[in-house]
């Protein structure tokens, strides 16, 4: 499974738009690459999923360069309610999950 | 989308007493459950995975005897926190496989 490593933390402004980097190293040729966003005492909510090249739904779009050892996921326009923690795995679809210690976007006015 | 629940939302209970925590996946028939273990302003711990019809394969460091799991059904896994402590004050979450991993809303067991 593929360790990664992202920011801790990020500040942002309402109407931004936010990229959150995620470095994974070691993902195997097998791994996709999923975000996930997580508010307070909630579960974790899927965001967007992709394997290489670009990958947009109706939230979110997420980037990975060809070398897929790191993504971007990107968040256009946020709102408050865009304030959580945002968490990149990478693994096997079907696959267990290993949450890595996730970046806490913070939104503000 | 698929959804899963967890029920109770919250427990609490006295310290050597066992709590059961369910988990359902709702509209879809989930093989694989997962459970996970988060403390405040932490990441998700994997905790293990549920298997239905068979043994759940533990995350190294969790006790199997603590923590019991069973996946009687396509539909439900059940966490059993054997003989809680206050260290097992924690928030539960669990997930279910279709295509792709969807989490339950999660359970915040307190032991007093």
């Amino acid at each position: 499974l593929a360790k990664t490593t992202q920011p801790i933390s990020m500040d942002s402004y309402e109407g931004q738009e936010v990229n959150i980097t995620c470095s994974h190293n070691n993902i195997a040729t097998n791994d996709y690459i999923t975000w996930y966003q997580q508010f307070p005492s909630q579960g974790p909510r899927f965001i967007i999923q992709g394997y290489k090249t670009k990958v947009t739904n109706e939230v979110a779009s997420l980037f990975i360069p060809a070398d897929r050892k790191s993504s971007t996921l990107s968040l256009p326009r946020v709102s408050l309610s865009d304030t959580a923690v945002y968490y990149c795995l990478g693994g096997k679809e079907g696959g267990k999950l290993i949450f890595g210690q996730g970046t806490e976007l913070s939104v503000k006015p | 989308g698929a959804v899963v629940s967890q029920h109770p939302s919250w427990v609490i209970c006295k310290s050597g007493t066992s709590v059961k925590i369910e988990c359902r996946s709702l509209d879809f028939q989930a093989t694989t459950m997962f459970w996970y273990r988060q403390f405040p302003k932490q990441s998700l711990m994997l905790m293990a995975t549920s298997n239905e019809g068979s043994k759940a394969t533990y995350e190294q460091g969790v006790e199997k005897d603590k923590f019991l799991i069973n996946h009687a059904s396509l539909t439900l896994s059940t966490l059993t926190v054997t003989s809680a402590h206050p260290e097992d004050s924690s928030f539960y979450i669990c997930s279910a496989l279709e295509v792709g991993q969807y989490f339950g809303p999660g359970t915040r067991l307190t032991v007093t």
